[in-house]
């Protein structure tokens, strides 16, 4: 089982609409967690980082966490084209603080 | 601020030869991170230092792969001799301290494509 898990998509929304991104991770303790926006031929940028469960918002960004599920999520409203790019969901562990990451989910936004 | 800086952005080489990476982190950031990233897949850690000092190399091919920080801060990443399934983007990061929160920043990266 791989350890940190995401669907490759693509994922297509139409422009305006909400897109959902999962991961899913398999060691339990996991303490952080990271979503990477990395756009084509580019290096990964942070755009959210989630520590405790529940939501937390920022902007058109919301990061959903459930430990006892051992799932992350990213929302992103009113999608742009300019959102579309992949999207890598990245685990870390207090003991060891490397990021695994996942491979990735394509977002393509439809104008 | 200025941001990770790496060199050079690519390299063409062909199978058995050498070549190295450089990577110039975030001012005062101690901990620097070298990841390859295959084309289709997430970045993979390769080695993790903290100022001069290695934390963790487990990915590491040390068969072939070596990295090094001289004075805690700018790093090298080599590889002697290269393979065709070194074909990948290098990426450094770097943090301002260790720990599960710290916040990764990434440099461009370096494409390496091995003929």
């Amino acid at each position: 089982q791989k350890e940190v898990e995401q669907n490759s998509g693509p994922l297509s929304v139409p422009e305006g609409a909400i897109a959902s991104l999962n991961c899913t991770y398999s060691d339990r303790v996991s303490q952080s967690f990271f979503w990477y926006r990395q756009y084509s031929g580019k290096s990964p940028e942070l755009i959210m980082s989630i520590y405790s469960n529940g939501d937390k918002e920022d902007g058109r960004f919301t990061a959903q966490l459930n430990k006892a599920s051992q799932y992350v999520s990213l929302l992103i409203r009113d999608s742009q084209p300019s959102d579309s790019a992949t999207y890598l969901c990245a685990v870390s562990m207090d003991s060891s603080y490397k990021l695994i990451f996942g491979s990735g989910t394509r977002l393509l936004v439809r104008p | 601020e200025a941001g990770v800086a790496q060199s050079p952005r690519y390299k063409i080489i062909e199978k058995r030869q050498s070549v190295a990476f450089w990577c110039n982190p975030i001012s005062g950031h101690a901990t620097l991170y070298w990841y390859q990233q295959i084309l289709g897949q997430g970045p993979k850690l390769l080695i993790q230092f903290q100022n001069n000092g290695v934390v963790d190399d487990s990915q590491l091919p040390k068969d072939r792969f070596s990295a090094e920080r001289l004075k805690g801060v700018d790093s090298t990443l080599k590889i002697q001799p290269a393979k065709l399934e070194d074909s990948a983007v290098y990426l450094c990061a770097s943090s301002s301290r260790t720990g599960a929160r710290n916040i990764q920043y990434f440099g461009a990266g370096t494409r390496l494509s091995v003929l």
